[in-house]
């Protein structure tokens, strides 16, 4: 099982500034990896798939990058609704079992 | 747009089992998409509980796969979940989805649509 881990549990970031999170596969999944913003009492939202790209109606402000087995979430200049949990997902060619980070808490400082 | 429901008992006893339906409305489940399951115990993360194809292929969490079937009712556009010996520890939402295909394996990949989630809990 390839297993996730995101950095840091929690972060806490004022409105208007940057929020970097981590995600660290531990094998590598290439670029198979997603990202999604869940708010208390929702579903989960899709962001990123591919590792950097937007999906459909997702602002500009959120943006993926890595590969392998290192990956970053930037959300620049945060809006009050980007305040939520955030999970990556790896969807790696073998296996084929699917695997989520634990998250990362997003509040607000 | 495609959209999904899960439907299904909110209660269960403990050592019996889970059964939970997904609609699928505003698309076909025939579609090259997988169909997923996803579960997400209270206050913790989500937990991937597995996918099918509406071929009948499906892929399971090693811990749960020897618990769980998924599979397809084409003629009803819906796909459903059994977990067995079910236990407090699979009190959870559950929520179905849809994935886009991963071109380069053939299983699924993100999820892009999911339903509302649906609360089931196990008791005596």
């Amino acid at each position: 099982e390839i297993v996730m881990t995101q950095s840091p549990g929690t972060v806490s970031v004022s409105p208007g500034e940057r929020a970097t999170l981590s995600c660290r596969a531990s094998q590598s999944v290439s670029s198979n990896l997603a990202w999604y913003q869940q708010k208390p009492g929702q579903a989960p939202r899709l962001l990123i798939y591919d590792a950097s790209t937007r999906a459909t109606g997702i602002p500009a402000r959120f943006s993926g990058s890595g590969s392998g087995t290192e990956f970053t979430l930037t959300i620049s200049s945060l809006q009050s609704e980007d305040f939520a949990i955030y999970y990556c997902q790896q969807y790696n060619n073998w296996p084929p079992a699917k695997t989520f980070g634990q998250g990362t808490k997003l509040e607000i400082k | 747009q495609v959209q999904l429901q899960e439907s299904g008992p909110r209660l269960g006893k403990p050592s019996g089992t889970l059964s939970l339906t997904c609609g699928v409305s505003g698309g076909s489940i025939s579609s090259n998409n997988w169909w997923t399951w996803i579960r997400q115990p209270p206050g913790r993360g989500l937990e991937w509980i597995g996918e099918i194809h509406h071929s009948g292929n499906t892929n399971n969490n090693p811990s749960l796969t020897s618990r769980v079937t998924i599979s397809v009712d084409k003629s009803k556009n819906q796909f459903s979940l059994k977990l067995t010996s079910v236990t407090a520890a699979d009190t959870a939402v559950y929520y179905c989805a849809r994935s886009q295909l991963n071109s380069a394996s053939g299983s699924g990949s993100y999820m892009d649509v999911w339903g509302k989630g649906t609360t089931v809990t196990v008791s005596s």
